[in-house]
């Protein structure tokens, strides 16, 4: 299974953007890379996904390198209530088998006021 | 609104008991998920079922087993519950989808502690 690194944590003050970065060098080009937040006391949700161009919804915008080696979900201004961890996941396409939905530790945003 | 519901938020139970933990989902989803999630070491996955009656292992299914008679409900057992299985178990559900990149949905998760 291709993996994800990220960084453990990241700080950002408030209404300014956020990068957060992913590496997947492993990755194959069925692989889909997908976004989920978890805010405190509360289950993971879904940010935003792609395959090889980059997306925009009303959350966040997801940047994806050329080669798909690496992705960056950016959150353009960021609140307190963006204050979460952020895993980023890969998805294989092509193996109809592949109902698994692995994350790993994902990246800690803390936001200052 | 879709929901993902998980039948306990909080449970305290001694050591050696068995165990029930449900979710109920109302998407008519064909996958769901259960997870445990410890302090540093992020979401990990015990079981999944991808179709009534079927289950497959996760990453870490030892002292666990499920079950899934209906396709709304999947339930994660602790047969012998020990300390080490203290932590906040999480179900999600997901459609299988054309292009397996459809979101899963989660529940607010059941924290549980094992004394």
């Amino acid at each position: 299974d291709a993996k994800t690194t990220q960084p453990n944590s990241m700080e950002s003050n408030e209404e300014e953007p956020v990068h957060l970065p992913c590496n997947h060098s492993t990755i194959s080009g069925t692989d889909y890379i997908h976004w989920y937040r978890q805010l405190p006391s509360q289950g993971p949700e879904y940010v935003i996904h792609g395959l090889t161009s980059n997306v925009n919804n009303r959350m966040a915008s997801l940047a994806i390198a050329e080669d798909r080696k690496s992705s960056t979900l950016i959150l353009h201004r960021a609140t307190l209530r963006d204050a979460a961890v952020y895993y980023c996941i890969l998805r294989d396409v092509r193996n109809s088998n592949d109902y698994k939905l692995s994350f790993g530790a994902g990246t800690t945003v803390t936001v200052r006021a | 609104d879709v929901k993902v519901t998980q039948s306990s938020r909080y449970l305290v139970k001694r050591t050696g008991e068995k165990v029930f933990l449900e979710c109920v989902q109302d998407m008519d989803h064909e996958n769901m998920f259960w997870y445990r999630q410890d302090p540093g070491l992020g979401l990990r996955l015990i079981y999944f079922s991808y179709d009534v009656k079927m289950k497959e292992k996760g990453d870490i299914p030892e002292g666990y087993s499920v079950s899934r008679e209906k396709k709304e409900r999947f339930s994660l057992i602790l047969e012998s519950a020990s300390t080490n299985q203290t932590s906040m178990y999480l179900c999600a559900s997901s459609t299988r989808g054309r292009f397996l990149n459809t979101e899963a949905f989660f529940g607010q998760g059941t924290r549980l502690t094992v004394v």
